[in-house]
């Protein structure tokens, strides 16, 4: 139980371009969900943590404007970089927390190459 | 504010040898969990364990084994005769029930040479 996806798992853009990356819990619902970016030989930092149906709570640092998060079902949260630059290149992994559960299951990670 | 510190970046150990890897954590919260995650190179993060402030045993699971010492603010974890699919980068992390919020260590790089 407690699986969550991310699609893709790869991606390239051209720098100015979009894209969006999908966090879906296969198994459970998922009231809150984390955005977490890694560079590489890093460690994980929190970008932004969606409830569902509520905007985004973003972290200190984190443009609002540029990753653009979305949480419109129990099961889906979004991800989408706007406008994307070299250095948007990274690793996005995302968590979930299922309702009464106060663990987060992590995603296998998307990993985001702008050229 | 909470902080987790790995002090030890990149470690290597020849087969079946023990590695110790470090965690030093800060916080204000009086509960609080601790975790250590597994990433292998695939990327994707392996939970190993969750521990919680009130706990203080010490677990061992197969070759895996834990030291949570509250009075130093560790949790410290122990690999026994390491394998080279030990290697990977391990993290060390500290969640607050206030909200939930994970806080991870900068990682320890093990790599295992057989």
């Amino acid at each position: 139980g407690a699986v969550v996806s991310q699609h893709p798992s790869r991606v390239i853009c051209k720098s100015g371009t979009s894209v969006k990356i999908e966090c879906r819990s296969l198994d459970f619902q998922a009231t809150t969900m984390f955005w977490y970016r890694q560079f590489p030989k890093q460690s994980l930092m929190l970008m932004a943590t969606s409830n569902e149906g509520s905007k985004a709570t973003y972290e200190q640092g984190v443009e609002k404007d540029k990753f653009l998060i979305n949480h419109a079902s129990l099961t889906l949260s979004t991800l989408t970089v706007t406008s994307a630059h070299p250095e948007d290149s990274s690793f996005y992994i995302c968590s979930a927390r299922g309702t009464g559960d106060y663990e987060q299951y992590f995603g296998p990670g998307t990993r985001l190459t702008v050229t | 504010a909470q902080k987790v510190t790995q002090a030890q970046t990149e470690i290597s150990v020849v087969e079946k040898e023990d590695v110790t890897l470090d965690c030093v954590y800060e916080t204000r919260d009086t509960t609080y969990y601790l975790f250590w995650y597994k990433q292998p190179p695939s990327g994707e993060l392996v939970f190993l364990i969750r521990r919680n402030s009130f706990d203080e045993q010490n677990e061992i699971s197969g070759r895996y084994s834990w030291n949570f010492q509250k009075s130093t603010s560790s949790f410290n974890f122990t690999i026994t005769a390491s394998q080279v699919v030990d290697s990977a980068v391990y993290f060390c992390a500290l969640r607050s029930p206030r909200d939930n919020r994970l806080a991870f260590g900068k990682g320890n790089q093990v790599v295992v040479i057989p």
